[in-house]
């Protein structure tokens, strides 16, 4: 299975904007259209945020926004909040074997 | 609504089997497929496949063939994780995880697996 790298850490302060990307290896463009993203606060199970690329499911706020280019799919967070502290992890489910990306750890200043 | 709850941490030793249970409510349990996924210590998770909760087939994902099982008890709405042969690499937390709306959007609270002799 082709991994998804993303970036180790991001931070900001609040009411900024950040972006994470999560870069494939596959040369299959169908890898990117099916990206979604998890939050994960520590102890606690991922919570999806982002799904087909940028839609959210019900409840989640619109602070959450996805998008992708070529081979990267991206989670810009606006507006960052103290509770946006956490782990976030895309996921591609264009195949028959979800795969999930390295991980980013959200740092809020 | 609708609740993934999973049984709680186990302590095992190297060589023997544990079995993680997941019991489903507030929805049809049969109608959606139930997935399993493994987050070891400090990294991602990994998806380890999934049943087909109507007709039981499971499908496991490569590294999860041989020492890992899937099963129902369709009666209790319940999907099971069966590990065979612990090793303390199988040291994680395992989620049971379904799709109802959209992908894996419920996941259950997790379960530890700690391995040591």
């Amino acid at each position: 299975q082709s991994a998804l790298t993303q970036p180790a850490s991001v931070s900001g302060s609040p009411g900024q904007s950040i972006t994470i990307s999560c870069t494939g290896t596959s040369t299959d463009p169908g890898t990117y259209i099916l990206v979604s993203w998890y939050r994960q606060h520590p102890g606690k199970a991922p919570q999806l945020i982002v799904y087909e690329v940028n839609k959210r499911p019900s409840g989640v706020s619109n602070r959450f926004s996805g998008s992708k280019s070529g081979h990267t799919a991206s989670l810009t967070i606006s507006g960052l909040q103290a509770a946006d502290e956490a782990d976030y992890y895309c996921c591609s489910f264009a195949t028959t074997t979800p795969v999930f990306g390295t991980g980013t750890k959200v740092t809020v200043l | 609504q609708v609740q993934l709850v999973q049984s709680g941490s186990e302590l095992k030793k190297p060589g023997a089997s544990v079995k993680l249970s997941c019991k489903a409510s507030g929805y049809t349990f049969t109608t959606y497929p139930m997935n399993w996924v493994r987050q070891a210590p400090g990294q991602g998770p990994e998806w380890m496949g999934w049943i087909n909760t109507n007709s039981g087939n499971p499908t496991y994902a490569q590294g999860f063939k041989g020492r890992f099982v899937f099963s129902l008890d369709t009666s209790v709405s319940t999907a099971n994780l069966q590990i065979n042969s612990l090793q303390t690499e199988d040291t994680a937390v395992y989620y049971c995880v379904t799709k109802i709306n959209y992908d894996l959007d419920y996941w259950g609270q997790g379960t530890l697996v700690t391995v040591s002799s």
